[in-house]
């Protein structure tokens, strides 16, 4: 089974902290998918990644900023934290050409104080 | 604007019954329409629909497009309180992901 790991379930942080969100796959997967997801509002996409150093603004990038060092580990990094980016953040992979069957990570509920 | 559409935003129903969820969408390029379900945290892949009027099937699951009422419908039958969760309908246009809000399906005993 594909295993998509987020490395906390939970973070307290406090406004104008640097925060890292770190999401590991382990089917070699190219694409990779950073969303967060807030009530009334649904999955929204911040930044996406095809391949090893390269990245794809989504929908809502400000604010944030990614790393993809390695092809199976995509990290989201939030320059100065604000209130405003407390939310469920999910991380998604999937295959190059098979991009519509992403395999979701578990989610870390970040809450920003 | 492209948007996806879900409704009931939320919808209860007792064991046994029967439940049709709603999904539009206006999209430019357009290439296929999802389904997902996600019950605790992490969606999971239900279904892809590309053609118009070809039913996919998965176990009292079952899902169809129609793409000249830019539309879809995912119907359960015999509802059981394992199917409680949160079903998300996105849309694939170009090569971007749009998901709607969601529809929050609540199954009583």
């Amino acid at each position: 089974d594909v295993k998509v790991t987020q490395s906390s379930r939970y973070l307290v942080k406090r406004t104008g902290e640097k925060v890292f969100l770190e999401c590991v796959q382990d089917m070699d997967h190219e694409n990779m998918f950073w969303y967060r997801q807030d009530p009334g509002l649904g999955l929204r996409l911040i930044y996406f990644s095809y391949d090893v150093k390269m990245k794809e603004k989504g929908d809502i990038p400000e604010g944030y900023s990614v790393s993809r060092e390695k092809k199976e580990r995509f990290s989201l990094i939030l320059e100065s934290a604000s209130t405003n980016q407390t939310s469920m953040y999910l991380c998604a992979s999937s295959y190059r050409d098979s991009y519509e069957k992403l395999f979701f990570g578990s989610g870390t509920q970040l809450s920003v104080l | 604007e492209d948007k996806v559409v879900q409704s009931p935003l939320s919808l209860v129903v007792h064991e046994g019954d029967t439940v049709t969820l709603n999904c539009s969408y206006e999209v430019t390029n357009f290439r296929s329409l999802l389904w997902y379900k996600q019950e605790k945290k992490a969606p999971t892949f239900l279904f892809m629909l590309t053609s118009s009027g070809i039913e996919k099937k998965s176990g009292r699951l079952s899902s169809i497009l129609d793409k000249k009422e830019l539309s879809s419908i995912l119907n359960i039958t015999a509802t059981q309180t394992g199917d409680s969760a949160i079903y998300l309908c996105a849309v694939l246009h170009g090569d971007k992901i749009i998901f709607g809000k969601g529809t929050r399906l609540h199954i009583l005993p």
